[in-house]
């Protein structure tokens, strides 16, 4: 059985700094695509960072520079490092497994597996 | 602001069936498949439709999955009142370079 376990979250002041976990089960982190996904409060999804099997990693443009993904493969756990948090980071942070597949020139991407999610408060 | 547009509620019946559009442009649902998630009250997403149509294993037949340019639809057929949720379409653009999803749409099953 496949399971995600997010930890980590929990409330922090502005300019601080948090690092979530992600504890994997049922599937390999290094040999996937592993992002976290972020839903602020009463809002959508919004797509933060990825890390792919070969270890390139990307981020969107509104956590680039302060935010940083990793994982450890002896663990099996996928991180994201926060600092420099702003209240517009206040979000339940989900980490996901992302598939990729390309048709020729066009590329499908989703996520099929989710953790449970951790909140991150970022408040003074 | 969303990159993909989705109306923010639909209602339906018991047993009836609803749409949910989603809109983009040719750099996102134009030239890439849509990916559709179910969130129920407190709970983590869950993949619905991948590429367009396709159902992950454990996905009744119930939902489907279409596209038409540079729109994407969600069909539910046989509505329940366990089917009451926010659903949310996802795709890549090609010209962000990112991962873009819709603003979400409630589900009420009246």
């Amino acid at each position: 059985e496949v399971q995600l376990v997010e930890s980590g979250g929990g409330l922090v002041q502005p300019g601080g700094s948090l690092r979530l976990s992600c504890a994997v089960s049922g599937f390999t982190v290094s040999s996937n695509y592993m992002s976290w996904v972020r839903q602020a409060p009463g809002t959508g999804l919004e797509w933060v960072s990825v890390i792919y099997s070969d270890g390139r990693t990307y981020y969107s443009d509104s956590v680039k520079g302060r935010f940083t993904i990793s994982r450890d493969d002896s663990k099996n756990t996928l991180y994201l490092q926060m600092n420099s948090l702003r209240t517009e980071d206040t979000a339940v942070y989900y980490c996901a497994r992302r598939i990729t597949v390309f048709h020729g020139a066009t590329r499908s991407v989703y996520f099929d597996y989710w953790g449970q999610g951790t909140l991150v408060t970022v408040s003074s | 602001q969303s990159v993909l547009t989705q109306p923010p509620s639909v209602s339906a019946a018991p047993g009836q069936k609803v749409t949910i559009s989603c809109s983009g442009s040719s750099s996102n649902i134009g030239n890439n498949p849509v990916s559709w998630y179910q969130q129920l009250p407190g709970t983590a997403p869950k993949l619905l439709i991948y590429e367009n149509n396709k159902r992950p294993s454990g996905i009744p037949d119930r939902f489907s999955g279409s596209n038409s340019g540079t729109s994407a639809t969600l069909g539910i057929t046989g509505l329940q009142t366990g089917d009451e949720a926010d659903y949310y379409c996802g795709t890549w653009d090609s010209s962000l370079s990112d991962v873009v999803f819709g603003g979400g749409t409630k589900l009420t099953v009246l």
